[in-house]
């Protein structure tokens, strides 16, 4: 997963807190998105983004922000976590030969 | 809309027994497809895909998949499974707009 950098890979929230997970990719990608990975559901689209400032939404976006000021950096943003909102988050990012993904941030909302 | 399938939740091998991963998928037009594993506690890594051509695709780890574009299927095989394959594989679909689409996984448990 070089090129694709997360962080935190931990993370241990309590209930209305919020945070922002960061992504980060140094291969001048135009195309980055944030995926949640639970049990049982694959993975699923929280937003994306095709270029600095154009962001939108995916299969479930609710709770969450994104901005993309720059094509390096691609940050989600919890506003008021909840305990559904405790996951697995994957951030990737387009080249010509298919999807990069970061190592993970393992959320935990308490 | 499009969406993929994939038929198997938990699949048990023993090692050396072949695989075969079932994945079908709805869409109707010019299709991108994904293999993708996922080893315990790790990110996702690029098995193998299709864009186009050759419907027979050969990844890594001696991984291959065949596009039939009849029965909107990418099943991905491997002649002869190892330990070291115990995984949760996902096929997966890139939209119209870009994005991937993912099926809900398949775990394969490879006993020794």
């Amino acid at each position: 997963n070089a090129g694709v950098t997360q962080t935190p890979k931990f993370q241990v929230l309590k209930t209305g807190q919020s945070m922002t997970l960061q992504c980060a990719q140094d291969m001048n990608h135009e195309y980055m998105s944030w995926y949640r990975q639970d049990p049982g559901m694959g993975l699923r689209l929280i937003h994306y983004s095709v270029g600095a400032g154009i962001t939108d939404q995916g299969e479930v976006p609710n709770g969450y922000n994104v901005s993309r000021s720059t094509t390096e950096d691609f940050p989600l943003r919890l506003l008021s976590a909840a305990p559904s909102q405790t996951s697995v988050y994957f951030c990737a990012s387009l080249t010509n030969y298919g999807y990069t993904f970061g190592s993970g941030t393992r959320l935990t909302v308490v | 809309a499009q969406s993929v399938s994939q038929h198997n939740h938990h699949v048990i091998l023993s090692e050396a027994a072949s695989l075969e991963l079932g994945c079908n998928y709805s869409y109707g037009g010019t299709v991108n497809l994904f293999w993708y594993v996922q080893y315990p506690g790790q990110h996702l890594q690029l098995l193998l895909k299709y864009f186009s051509g050759d419907p027979l695709v050969k990844g890594i780890k001696g991984f291959e998949a065949e596009f039939i574009k009849s029965k909107f299927s990418f099943n991905l095989r491997k002649p002869s499974v190892q330990w070291s394959d115990t995984a949760e594989y996902f096929c997966a679909l890139k939209h119209s707009q870009g994005n991937l689409i993912f099926g809900k996984g398949t775990k394969l448990s490879v006993k020794p």
